[in-house]
């Protein structure tokens, strides 16, 4: 069984459009977050969430919006799709938030290309 | 803020060669250091970590000590494989400011020819 799973894995989409990414751990852990990668391989945090409460916002723009309707699920929400929200997404969970990520564990990634 | 950089990349290497990929960190408090690896089209996996000064991390014939003095955690390995061939990231969790947040080094990339 897949520990942390996301999909889609691939998403290809126009300008403008609106689109979602699921995310489902089998971990039992409390903590989920979204990173993103850019084209040059760098990662950086976007969202953290705990038991469904919203804890990390790391200047995100607004246009992006999660939602944790269990702590077994982060979901991603993109409105009006941009160039450059082209990226691969990474869903992660770990056991421990609030006093240090001891362990990550990534999901597969999803693939964005906004054309 | 807290910050991680490592060395430029691409890494070319020739198997059983000998690697070194360097980090130092920027941090405010007392941080936990870990290198996370990725290989082609899947997640991050934690490769090793050290949680204090001095402390060596080691997983898989790599390992990497905690230099406060130098605040740095380089990644070594004494002879590399086909197989090692992935992306490896340095990153840094912040226990006093940072809640649940790991901030990441920008990759470097290695890559080990037969």
């Amino acid at each position: 069984d897949t520990a942390v799973s996301q999909t889609p894995k691939y998403l290809v989409t126009q300008m403008g459009n609106d689109k979602s990414i699921k995310c489902e751990q089998n971990l039992g852990h409390d903590t989920m977050y979204w990173y993103k990668q850019d084209s040059k391989k760098f990662l950086k945090i976007m969202f953290s969430y705990n038991n469904k409460e919203l804890i990390i916002n790391e200047t995100v723009p607004n246009r992006f919006s999660p939602k944790s309707p269990d702590k077994a699920h982060l979901n991603l929400h993109i409105n009006s799709l941009e160039l450059g929200d082209s990226a691969v997404y990474f869903c992660a969970s770990s056991l421990q938030g609030g006093q240090g990520v001891e362990k990550l564990f990534f999901g597969s990634g999803t693939q964005l290309s906004v054309l | 803020g807290d910050s991680v950089t490592q060395m430029e990349g691409p890494v070319t290497l020739s198997e059983e060669a000998f690697l070194t990929i360097n980090c130092t960190y920027t941090a405010t408090g007392y941080p936990s250091l870990f290198w996370y690896v990725q290989y082609p089209g899947e997640g991050l996996q934690l490769l090793l970590k050290a949680t204090k000064a001095d402390d060596k991390g080691s997983n898989k014939g790599f390992e990497a000590t905690y230099r406060k003095e130098t605040t740095s955690f380089h990644l070594e390995k004494g002879s590399v494989q086909v197989s090692d061939s992935a992306v490896y990231f340095c990153a840094l969790s912040d226990f006093g400011t940072s809640y649940g947040k790991l901030t990441f080094g920008q990759g470097t990339i290695l890559t080990v020819h037969p």
